[in-house]
């Protein structure tokens, strides 16, 4: 089926530290994968997007590519900064519709 | 930048009463979505509408229902509240007409719905 599993948080890193969250998708069809990011109190934005395999998706320091292989689409920052916290949801389009799948979100803290 | 708006931050309602929470988006996108957001369970689908007054059900439509009278606005309704309807509600939009979502969801800044 269509489905997204992502790394559970909370994760908690110093300012500058280096950011992986893992996200892992099975392969139904040739989906889009997403990563959007929850402020508190705030709702979902994009935060990168790619739509083939190899492709890789950046933002605001932030990167993740498109593995076919190994069905993976990891977010990575080099330096974090306290800005940074926030709720991190990876998803995938449905293959056969126009839904989109949501990970559970994994929360990051990052630390003065 | 593509806007969607829903009408209230917060709100409280009584057991049984009816809520309507609206959402506009400002971008003609072809498809509308509700979710709610509940701690420990994540984003889960409502309803959603790829056009005019067409719905489709998501995963949780139980206990709801919507309405798109006007591509730019969709409603959802809460039949009788009840106290397990507490939660942060979130609408989105997307440009796909009719194929995958490749674009991404444009999503409002959600409601807080406390039932009591």
């Amino acid at each position: 089926g269509n489905s997204v599993t992502q790394m559970e948080g909370p994760v908690t890193l110093s300012e500058e530290a280096f950011l992986t969250i893992n996200c892992t998708y099975t392969a139904t069809g040739y989906p889009s994968l997403f990563w959007y990011v929850q402020y508190p109190g705030e709702g979902l934005q994009l935060l990168l997007k790619a739509t083939k395999a190899d492709d890789k998706g950046s933002n605001k320091g932030f990167e993740a590519t498109y593995r076919k292989e190994t069905t993976s689409f990891h977010l990575e920052k080099g330096s974090v900064q306290v800005s940074d916290s926030a709720v991190y949801f990876c998803a995938r389009t449905y293959t056969g519709g126009f839904k989109t799948i949501f990970g559970a979100g994994t929360r990051l803290f990052v630390k003065a | 930048d593509v806007k969607v708006t829903q009408s209230s931050r917060y709100l409280v309602k009584r057991t049984g009463e009816k809520v309507f929470l609206e959402c506009v988006q400002d971008m003609d996108h072809e498809n509308m979505f509700w979710y709610r957001q509940d701690p420990g369970l994540g984003l889960r689908l409502i309803y959603f509408s790829y056009d005019v007054k067409m719905k489709e059900k998501g995963d949780i439509p139980e206990g709801y229902s919507v309405s798109r009278e006007k591509k730019e606005r969709f409603s959802l309704i809460l039949e009788s509240a009840s106290t397990n309807q507490t939660s942060m509600y979130l609408c989105a939009s997307s440009l796909s007409r009719g194929g995958p979502d490749n674009y991404g969801y444009t999503f409002g800044s959600g409601t807080r719905l406390t039932v009591v």
